[in-house]
């Protein structure tokens, strides 16, 4: 079935820090790919989304391209704050499965001053 | 606008019990969602709702059921607890707009419902 992987956390680094979280899924057809980010006891807000091969998400300094041929969505920041210390997590939707989002495990980011 | 809100915040209960949550989806928004954050399995999928009406359902037993009001709200109810079923619980909700295709509709989360089963 169709599925996302994360890289394992936890992830730590300095501010200012350049940020790779890698993200690979395995699905047939043609998934839209999302980027959800949860702070400390709040629930998930969208980061970006991506909805076709080769389109590039980004908001608040952070991207993501979506590749096809590596099956990929890896997001990126240049320059990290303590303020993006949350759990950040990858999924996908398809149009024929009602809705649902599937979600990778998610990856702890904690950065420090 | 107001968000995503779900009640209560937390809940204690025992095994067997029964527990339901509630969910008001952002005004305007017509699907509710239910997903499961359990520690060590991450978040999966549970329910989806719109217009009233069941439209998916994840891998859950048949005693995680729930409905959809009039409103739009939403309630999602465990019957016979058990241990495992520990988690946080997510509402999301959603406008499914007529010309775009599901996918690309944003979900809308609240903060969550944090059961404990002791």
């Amino acid at each position: 079935g169709d599925s996302v992987t994360q890289m394992e956390g936890p992830v730590t680094l300095s501010e200012e820090a350049f940020l790779t979280i890698n993200c690979t899924y395995t699905a047939t057809g043609y998934p839209s790919l999302f980027w959800y980010v949860q702070y400390p006891g709040e629930g998930l807000q969208l980061l970006l989304k991506a909805t076709k091969a080769d389109d590039k998400g980004s908001n608040k300094g952070f991207e993501a391209t979506y590749r096809k041929e590596t099956t990929s969505f890896h997001l990126e920041k240049g320059s990290v704050q303590v303020s993006d210390s949350a759990v950040y997590f990858c999924a996908l939707s398809k149009n024929n499965q009602g809705g649902k989002l599937i979600f990778g495990q998610g990856t702890e980011l904690s950065v420090k001053p | 606008e107001a968000g995503v809100t779900q009640s209560p915040t937390h809940l204690i209960k025992t095994r067997g019990q029964q527990v339901t949550l509630r969910c008001s989806p952002i005004s305007g928004h017509t699907s509710v969602y239910w997903y499961q954050q359990a520690l060590g399995l991450g978040l999966q999928f549970l329910l989806w709702y719109d217009e009233g009406e069941e439209r998916n359902r994840g891998n859950f037993p048949p005693r995680f059921s729930g409905r959809q009001f009039p409103n739009y709200s939403s309630e999602l109810n465990v019957n016979a607890l058990e241990l495992e079923d520990s988690a946080l619980y997510l509402c999301a909700s959603s406008l499914l707009e007529g010309a775009s295709p599901m996918a690309y509709n944003e979900q809308f989360f609240g903060p969550g419902t944090r059961l404990t089963v002791l």
